[in-house]
């Protein structure tokens, strides 16, 4: 089975610190995705990753930056946390091409609140 | 523009009872459907997915779904509801395979009621 593992299930961070979300997927996934989940709005994508050293902005990006420096692991940063930055924010990777059919395979999640 | 709609944010049933949870979307090409679910505090899981083929499509924990391309819906359906159905409930949709552009919707959380 694929496991995509997010290193810390519930952070509580000060305003103005620096964050860092991990995740570690084991299934040679090419395509690694941060999504942020609030009520009401679903699940929003911040940036995707379809290569080491490759990134892609998703539809929120503003305030958050990732790295990808090995295929297995994509962390999403946030330079400098804001209160409105308090969320669930989710991993998800998948394979490309060939056969597949797309599917996103998620981490439990990363539960941030920025007091 | 691909979108997706769920109608209704919450949905009640009582044990044993039909489950039915709304998903339409619209999109110019035939898509890719997914239903995920999630249990609290937990991330998302598949529960079925329609890519090509048959429209009926049977997933996990007795659940399926039907691909109806005329009513641009993907409903899914469980005959009796059991407690550990409760959870929230996503439909997603993209137009091919090997793409990072999924759109989620807003999702459904399932009550059972015993």
């Amino acid at each position: 089975d694929v496991k995509v593992t997010q290193s810390s299930r519930y952070l509580v961070k000060r305003t103005g610190e620096k964050v860092f979300l991990e995740c570690v997927q084991d299934m040679d996934h090419e395509n690694m995705f941060w999504y942020r989940q609030d009520p009401g709005l679903g699940l929003r994508l911040i940036y995707f990753s379809y290569d080491v050293k490759m990134k892609e902005k998703g539809d929120i990006p503003e305030g958050y930056s990732v790295s990808r420096e090995k295929k297995e692991r994509f962390s999403l940063i946030l330079e400098s946390a804001s209160t409105n930055q308090t969320s669930m924010y989710l991993c998800a990777s998948s394979l490309i091409g060939g056969m597949n059919t797309g599917e996103l395979f998620f981490g439990e999640g990363s539960r941030l609140t920025v007091l | 523009a691909q979108s997706v709609t769920q109608l209704g944010s919450h949905v009640s049933v009582s044990e044993g009872a039909l489950v039915l949870l709304r998903c339409n979307y619209s999109s110019s090409v035939p898509p890719y459907l997914f239903w995920y679910v999630q249990y609290p505090n937990q991330g998302l899981q598949l529960l079925l997915k329609y890519t090509t083929g048959a429209t009926l499509v049977k997933g996990i924990n007795g659940f399926e779904a039907e691909f109806k391309k005329s009513e641009t819906s993907f409903h899914l359906t469980k005959p009796s509801a059991h407690m550990s159905d409760a959870a929230e409930y996503f439909c997603a949709v993209t137009l091919t395979s090997g793409t990072y552009k999924y759109i989620f919707g807003t999702g459904t959380r399932l009550k059972v009621l015993a």
